[in-house]
């Protein structure tokens, strides 16, 4: 079993949608949350970093962390066409310079 | 501006042969690494430094090579040792652990 766990998709919506995207984990150490977003051909780039459990809003970005079931989540409100990315989930343990990511969610916003 | 360069973009090699991709950063950070990313993989690790002259192994470290002679500078070799070296490479560096990482746009290694 991998230690992060991501549906590969592609996840295809509508320019407008709100989009869900999850990770489960199973090290309960984690305690930092990240998601990154990469477009093709290049490096990723940070979107979301959390501590812990709880809500964080960024513009249209709100990253969700809840510890107790091992899930994290990064919806994405008035999704727009430039939003077609893969998207990547990571975590670290504290004190810790291994950050573990997920596969990463191909998802396509078709304006 | 700050950042990461990695180079070359693209790089072919025949089977057999070394090859050194080149990372700098002038981020002024202290921890550096290198990340593998295969299609449906994700990013894995291979190497990191926490600070000069010191660097550990990742998950995947078996075939390749580093070092951390400068600040600023991380270069990868990709051994002949590395059984399936075709990949996507990237380089990353943060102030300290537990900092999110700040990456490089990567360098595609074609091995055939």
């Amino acid at each position: 079993q991998k230690e992060v766990e991501q549906d590969p998709g592609p996840l295809s919506v509508p320019e407008g949608a709100i989009v869900s995207l999850n990770c489960t984990y199973s090290n309960s150490a984690f305690q930092y949350f990240m998601w990154y977003r990469q477009y093709s051909r290049k490096g990723p780039e940070l979107l979301m970093y959390t501590y812990s459990s709880g809500n964080k809003e960024d513009g249209r970005f709100t990253a969700q962390v809840d510890k107790s079931s091992k899930y994290i989540s990064l919806f994405i409100r008035d999704s727009q066409p430039s939003d077609s990315a893969t998207y990547l989930c990571a975590m670290s343990e504290n004190g810790g310079f291994k950050t573990i990511f997920g596969a990463g969610t191909r998802l396509f916003v078709k304006a | 501006d700050g950042g990461i360069t990695q180079s070359p973009k693209y790089l072919f090699r025949k089977e057999g042969q070394n090859v050194t991709l080149s990372c700098e950063q002038n981020l002024n950070h202290d921890a550096m690494y290198w990340y593998r990313q295969d299609p449906g993989q994700g990013l894995r690790l291979i190497y990191y430094s926490q600070i000069v002259n010191d660097f550990q192994k990742g998950d995947i470290a078996e075939g390749y090579s580093v070092s951390r002679e400068k600040k600023e500078s991380f270069p990868l070799t990709v051994t002949s040792a590395q059984k399936n070296p075709t990949a996507f490479y990237l380089c990353a560096s943060s102030p300290a652990g537990n900092s999110p990482l700040h990456f490089g746009n990567g360098t595609r290694l074609t091995v055939t």
